[in-house]
């Protein structure tokens, strides 16, 4: 099974800080995604990956960035962390040209910014 | 602007009765229409997707139904049990173009024992 791995299941932070989430999928997928999910927003795409160092704003960048050096870690980079981006993270792969053969979504991670 | 559009938001369905969930789109070059169920603390997991060339699509107790020329696409889940209250998203995405899924804001079904 493919197999995509937040690193965090809950984080706290404070206003301010840098915040790094991690992923990392092991079926050599070529797509990454982050996403936010927010009660009755449902799932918003912050950005989105197709290949190492290749990086394209999704529909609500603005606070966030990303990094992927390698093709298994896709990372999102909060710079200066707000209230506002308390929500939950999820992370997911796909295989290039093979979104219908579906997503495969990690199990989230939770952050909440005081 | 959402190019999916979802409903209900929630739903609450007795335990052996048919849960229904609607969605429409807007873009007529989409032609790959997924759902995804996504159960508390998890990641969404796909379901069941469809093609547009087929109008109807069955996995147990899972059904989409399709309709072309409505722009509209429903999950049916037959026989509803407590273990399918989760969380069901709809999605679409055009074949050959952006890699990106368009998502449904999501219905959060209930089904009571």
């Amino acid at each position: 099974d493919v197999k995509v791995t937040q690193s965090s299941r809950y984080l706290v932070k404070r206003t301010g800080e840098k915040v790094f989430l991690e992923c990392v999928q092991d079926m050599d997928h070529e797509n990454m995604f982050w996403y936010r999910q927010d009660p009755g927003l449902g799932l918003r795409l912050i950005y989105f990956s197709y290949d190492v160092k290749m990086k394209e704003k999704g529909d609500i960048p603005e606070g966030y960035s990303v990094s992927r050096e390698k093709k298994e870690r896709f990372s999102l980079i909060l710079e200066s962390a707000s209230t506002n981006q308390t929500s939950m993270y999820l992370c997911a792969s796909s295989l290039w040209g093979g979104t219908n053969y579906g997503y495969t979504f990690g199990s989230g991670t939770r952050l909440t910014v005081v | 602007q959402q190019q999916v559009k979802q409903s209900p938001q929630s739903l609450i369905v007795q335990k052996g009765g048919i849960s229904i969930i609607n969605c429409a789109y807007e873009n007529t070059a989409f032609d790959y229409f997924p759902w995804y169920q996504q159960f508390p603390g998890k990641g969404p997991a796909l379901l069941i997707a469809i093609r547009p060339d087929v109008s109807e699509k069955k996995e147990g107790r899972f059904t989409i139904s399709f309709n072309k020329s409505a722009k509209q696409f429903s999950l049916h889940i037959m026989d509803s049990q407590p273990g399918d209250s989760a969380t069901y998203f709809c999605a679409a995405n055009t074949q050959g173009g952006s890699e990106k899924l368009v998502f449904g804001k999501g219905t959060k079904l209930t089904v009571n024992p």
